[in-house]
């Protein structure tokens, strides 16, 4: 299975910037790397992915290491509504497009 | 636009029965995986089903089974529950599977299963 390691937990400042690191060494050339969250009582949901370029969306930013062997994902301003578990990702294409999920990052956003 | 579904919310069985699990995949789907998150631990994959086929399984034994119907639905089947079985049980559907071409899951909220 295609690992990543995350911090178990961290903490933010409203709206100040969250930079949560993955590091994913056992990744292959062409695993996605996606990073979903996971709000109480719901299902993850999609923040973001790439595969080896840096990417923005509405969300957030990804930043991957030149190597691959690492990630992290920014959240510019974080609000009380970021709180939730990150999930750092990989999939393989085959078969199927599989997500291999570590243990994720807590984020508590403090008022 | 639909999301994905799943039946029922809560359920409470005892050790050695069987359970059915269903989902709805979102509209325009064809591909659903389910993963199984016990508590205070990320999501593992137990299998993906695309147009009907199994198509990728992970490190779950073969009392996992699950079926995939015309519309794109799907069920997970539990045989002999264990102890261990109590989790919370989720689906997931993306789009048209192309190998090497990414697609978002979306997951629905989930089936939490207690085994007593």
């Amino acid at each position: 299975d295609a690992k990543t390691t995350q911090p178990n937990s961290m903490e933010s400042n409203e709206e100040e910037p969250v930079h949560l690191p993955c590091n994913h060494s056992t990744i292959s050339g062409t695993d996605y790397i996606h990073w979903y969250r996971q709000l109480p009582s719901q299902g993850p949901e999609y923040v973001i992915h790439g595969l080896t370029s840096n990417v923005n969306n509405r969300m957030a930013s990804l930043a991957i290491a030149e190597d691959r062997k690492s990630s992290t994902l920014i959240l510019h301003r974080a609000t009380l509504r970021d709180a939730a578990v990150y999930y750092c990702i990989l999939s393989r294409p085959v078969p199927g497009n599989q997500f291999y999920f570590g243990t994720g990052t807590s984020l508590t956003v403090i008022p | 636009e639909t999301g994905v579904t799943q039946s029922p919310t809560h359920l409470i069985k005892t050790r050695g029965q069987q359970v059915t699990l269903r989902c709805s995949s979102q509209s325009g789907h064809n591909t659903v995986s389910w993963y199984q998150q016990a508590l205070g631990q990320g999501p593992q994959f137990i299998f993906q089903y695309y147009r009907e086929e199994e198509n990728g399984r992970g490190n779950f034994p073969p009392r996992f089974s699950g079926l995939q119907f015309p519309n794109y639905s799907s069920e997970l089947n539990v045989n002999a529950l264990e102890l261990d079985d109590s989790a919370l049980y989720l689906c997931a559907s993306s789009g048209t599977l192309s190998g090497g071409v990414y697609n978002e899951q979306f997951f629905g909220p989930g089936t939490r299963l207690t085994v007593l």
